[in-house]
């Protein structure tokens, strides 16, 4: 079965810092990946999603995340925070083929510092 | 697009009480439904999902079961309500592996 590793749980920023978040996956086949976030007070919603092509894939709001599959890693970046990006971001995975389960990872939330 | 409506928002309920959540969908057909539960420090952990209706496969052995009456609605059920039920539980609409969340119930159990 799959899982899904967050190593940071709790990260804090101040604005235009840059942000990365890590995001590592174990399953041995070919794999979906997303990033959820979660504003406060909002449904999760996604952010960005990989299924194949260019690693380097661009979400909303000038996130952007690499998929390096030598590393089984997805990690989250962006260049330069915001105070509205304060939220909990989830990193998932879906394997191709089977049933439609997505695996997701415990969470980071991120809190901006004006 | 689809709307995915849950309620309660919140409920709190005593230790050994019984339990319903609802989830419906509207806006589209045959979904492909998940029940998860939020705990803090856990992130999403899926409990049921169900490809159409009837049909449940439980991810995680417990006290809870769900079920799937109509092709757009989702239940979650337990017949006694331990205090490690308490969490925050989402819907979702899965397809090609994009998940889309419904605003989600509070449940504390007493």
């Amino acid at each position: 079965a799959q899982s899904v590793s967050q190593h940071n749980h709790h990260v804090i920023l101040s604005e235009a810092a840059s942000l990365e978040l890590g995001c590592n996956y174990s399953y041995g086949g070919t794999v979906n990946l997303f990033w959820y976030v979660q504003y406060p007070g909002q449904h999760l919603q996604l952010l960005l999603k990989y299924f194949s092509g260019d690693p380097l894939v661009k979400g909303i709001k000038g996130f952007e995340a690499e998929f390096i599959k030598s590393k089984f890693s997805f990690n989250l970046r962006k260049p330069s925070v915001q105070w509205s990006d304060t939220a909990e971001y989830f990193c998932a995975v879906n394997p191709l083929g089977g049933y439609q389960k997505v695996t997701f990872g415990t969470g980071t939330k991120l809190q901006v510092i004006p | 697009s689809q709307t995915i409506h849950q309620w309660p928002a919140t409920l709190v309920q005593p230790v050994g009480s019984p339990l319903s959540l609802e989830c419906t969908v509207e806006g589209t057909s045959n979904p492909n439904l998940y029940w998860y539960r939020q705990a803090a420090g856990r992130g999403l952990q899926l409990l049921f999902y169900s490809v159409g209706i009837g049909q449940i496969s439980s991810e995680v052995p417990q006290n809870l079961s769900a079920s799937r009456p109509q092709d757009r609605q989702f239940i979650l059920s337990s017949k006694k309500l331990l205090l490690s039920d308490s969490g925050f539980y989402l819907c979702a609409v899965g397809g090609a592996g994009t998940q889309y969340f419904g605003p989600g119930t509070r449940l504390l159990v007493l």
